[in-house]
């Protein structure tokens, strides 16, 4: 399994757009990039799969390079009830575990 | 009701107690999974199964065991409960014949072990 790589904390104010990125250097050629919202006492909830290039929902969009090394995961206009724990996973559909790294804390300031 | 139902929601037990959590989904996946999660932590897989007949250990399954007994039902023992296995325990869905593998999780267990 791809090992994934996030910042642990981030700071935002209501209305910014965020912009949280995701290292995956060894992610295999048949592995999607899938991201989960935890708020606290909460399990975590699907946000947004990705292969390549730009997948856009209603709550956010997944920008992938090229090379796939990476992705970012934008939330336009945050609010306050953003603020939570952003995990990146990596992994096949045919053996996807969902193995949850340490995640991104995301907190929105008024 | 929920798609993913854990039970109990909080359970207290004693230190050496065997305690079982069950957990049901109606969603008609194949695979569950089940996590658990430290204060301030990740979320880490003890064990998961792709179906019915197959069960494989996680990154942390030592103290526990687990048993499918329908597609619909996973349950997780802790057989001789220990305080630091005082967590918050999840179980979590997904469908194999789907190209998107998202994961839908239950409500939690909190599991304190005195």
């Amino acid at each position: 399994l791809a090992k994934t790589t996030q910042p642990i904390s981030m700071d935002s104010y209501e209305g910014q757009e965020v912009n949280i990125t995701c290292s995956h250097n060894n992610i295999a050629t048949n592995d999607y990039i899938t991201w989960y919202q935890q708020f606290p006492s909460q399990g975590p909830r699907f946000i947004i799969q990705g292969y390549k290039t730009k997948v856009t929902n209603e709550v956010a969009s997944l920008f992938i390079p090229a090379d796939r090394k990476s992705s970012t995961l934008s939330l336009p206009r945050v609010s306050l009830s953003d603020t939570a724990v952003y995990y990146c996973l990596v992994g096949a559909v045919r053996t996807y575990k969902y193995i949850f790294g340490t995640g991104t804390r995301l907190k929105v300031l008024a | 009701d929920a798609d993913v139902t854990q039970t109990p929601r909080n359970r207290i037990t004693k230190t050496g107690k065997r305690i079982m959590l069950e957990c049901s989904q109606t969603k008609g996946h194949d695979r569950m999974y089940w996590y658990r999660q430290d204060p301030g932590l990740g979320l880490r897989l003890i064990y998961y199964s792709f179906d019915v007949k197959d069960i494989n250990k996680g990154e942390i399954s030592d103290g526990y065991s687990v048993s499918r007994q329908a597609q619909a039902k996973f349950s997780l023992s802790l057989e001789s409960a220990i305080p630091n296995q005082t967590a918050l325990y999840f179980c979590a869905t997904s469908d194999s014949t789907e190209k998107n593998t998202e994961a839908f999780f239950g409500q939690g267990t909190r599991l304190t072990v005195v």
